[in-house]
């Protein structure tokens, strides 16, 4: 079966511009996390999808994030406008019964 | 809030040494406990977990036990190899909770 998978791998923006951020979780989960690190931290939730819902959200940093998941399939992060604090890896997770399956990630550098 | 504390990096050892990363948590709840493994190039992947105290979570040579008295999850593997040069990071799911929270990964080298 396929993984989760993120798009683009990599991404690199000035301040101020907008990036958005793609994630196909394994067909069939229900359940969808973002997550980031930013650089030498920890890797912080920021929000579950059960479905198409929001179900926790508590760990958007700000309203410069927007994640949608229209359809219940794939979903996006954008960031608008990007600030220099914004770069990192980005995580997407799926979850099966047996715990959350993750995505290569996404590195975003804003400059 | 609940948090994971794990030992700084990078650790440097040599092929077949004895390896121990030190992982303690806190957390208001019964959390189920993890170790993530971050090869170059590739996303976090589940190496194991344990969720109840005294269990112990096993894959690939590694091993880490449950601890409630100390608050702690330490992974150990007997003997190292090339291979297991990644990141590793600790960390927690509060019971009924679906977030994981992290610490901030120990990066490991091996040495040939």
């Amino acid at each position: 079966e396929a993984g989760v998978t993120q798009f683009p791998s990599h991404s690199v923006i000035e301040k101020g511009q907008t990036v958005t951020l793609r994630c196909d979780p394994i067909s069939g989960h229900d359940n969808l996390y973002w997550y980031r690190r930013v650089m030498g931290k920890e890797i912080k939730f920021l929000l579950h999808f059960v479905k198409e819902s929001k179900q926790d959200e508590s760990g958007m940093p700000n309203n410069r994030f927007l994640a949608e998941r229209t359809g219940g399939t794939y979903s996006t992060l954008k960031v608008q406008p990007a600030e220099l604090e914004d770069s990192g890896v980005y995580f997407c997770a799926s979850s099966h019964p047996g715990g959350q399956i993750f995505g290569p990630g996404t590195r975003l550098t804003v400059l | 809030g609940d948090s994971v504390t794990q030992m700084e990096g990078p650790v440097t050892l040599s092929e077949e040494a004895f390896l121990t990363i030190n992982c303690t948590y806190t957390a208001t709840g019964y959390p189920s406990l993890f170790w993530y493994v971050q090869y170059p190039g590739e996303g976090l992947q589940l190496l194991l977990k344990a969720t109840k105290a005294d269990d112990k979570g096993s894959n690939k040579g590694f091993e880490a036990t449950y601890r409630k008295e100390t608050t702690s999850f330490h992974l150990e593997k007997g003997s190292v190899q090339v291979s297991d040069s990644a990141v590793y990071f600790c960390a927690l799911s509060d019971f009924g909770d679906d977030k994981i929270i992290f610490g901030k990964g120990t990066r490991l080298h091996i040495l040939p």
